[in-house]
């Protein structure tokens, strides 16, 4: 069964540093998603893309957070100078197009802890 | 807040026992959504119940939604050590899902 794939698992950062979390979503998708979830809280929305652009992010997405699809794969998300708070577990999902609207298929995320 | 809301929070059972988990929402739906996480784990998707549905199966679980309460519950029968994990209700808002605070389910052998 196809499935959205993350790398890597585990990342520990220095306050500052640039990340970038990958994401490889199911083949045929073609809208894909960003979620965070700090310790112990509810899942939050990020950002969703579609067509090569940003379809809608939240208050949380700010200008150090930016999405990319460099190529027919993957899926990035970029913090540029990570911050404390940044410290979370990242999922990314997808959807395909054509399919139900709401059936969003899950990563098994990356834990992000920023030092 | 257009998140929902879930209780309890927490909840410890038995192996065997059944387990009840609800969801509150404040805005109208067009489905409700259910997904587990194991501890640190990634969410998998269980089951979809659309706004014109009253109740859904799927094994061992059971979703019933009530519109007019604005509230869905999950059941899951017969629970087994394995059922341990975060419980979320999650709605779809626009072009992302929003989810509820979680139950946190444990069940003891």
């Amino acid at each position: 069964e196809p499935e959205v794939t993350q790398t890597p698992s585990h990342q520990v950062t220095q306050m500052g540093q640039e990340v970038i979390l990958r994401c490889v979503p199911i083949s045929n998708h073609l809208y894909f998603y960003w979620y965070r979830q700090i310790l112990g809280q509810k899942v939050e929305f990020l950002v969703s893309f579609y067509n090569n652009e940003i379809s809608e992010k939240s208050e949380i997405f700010d200008d150090q957070f930016s999405v990319e699809r460099p190529d027919g794969s993957n899926f990035t998300l970029k913090i540029r100078s990570t911050k404390l708070e940044d410290s979370a577990m990242y999922f990314c999902a997808s959807r395909a197009s054509g399919g139900p609207r709401e059936t969003q298929y899950f990563g098994p995320g990356t834990r992000l802890l920023v030092l | 807040s257009q998140q929902g809301e879930e209780d309890p929070q927490a909840l410890s059972i038995q192996e065997g026992e059944n387990a009840t988990m609800n969801c509150s929402y404040k805005t109208s739906i067009n489905n409700l959504q259910w997904y587990r996480q194991n501890s640190g784990r990634g969410l998998v998707h269980l089951i979809l119940i659309r706004s014109n549905e009253r109740e859904k199966h799927s094994g061992r679980l059971r979703v019933t939604l009530d519109t007019s309460k604005k509230s869905s519950s999950l059941l899951i029968t017969a629970s087994r050590a394995a059922d341990t994990a975060s419980y979320f209700c999650a709605r779809w808002g626009t072009d992302k899902l929003i989810f509820g605070t979680g139950t946190r389910l444990q069940v003891f052998p």
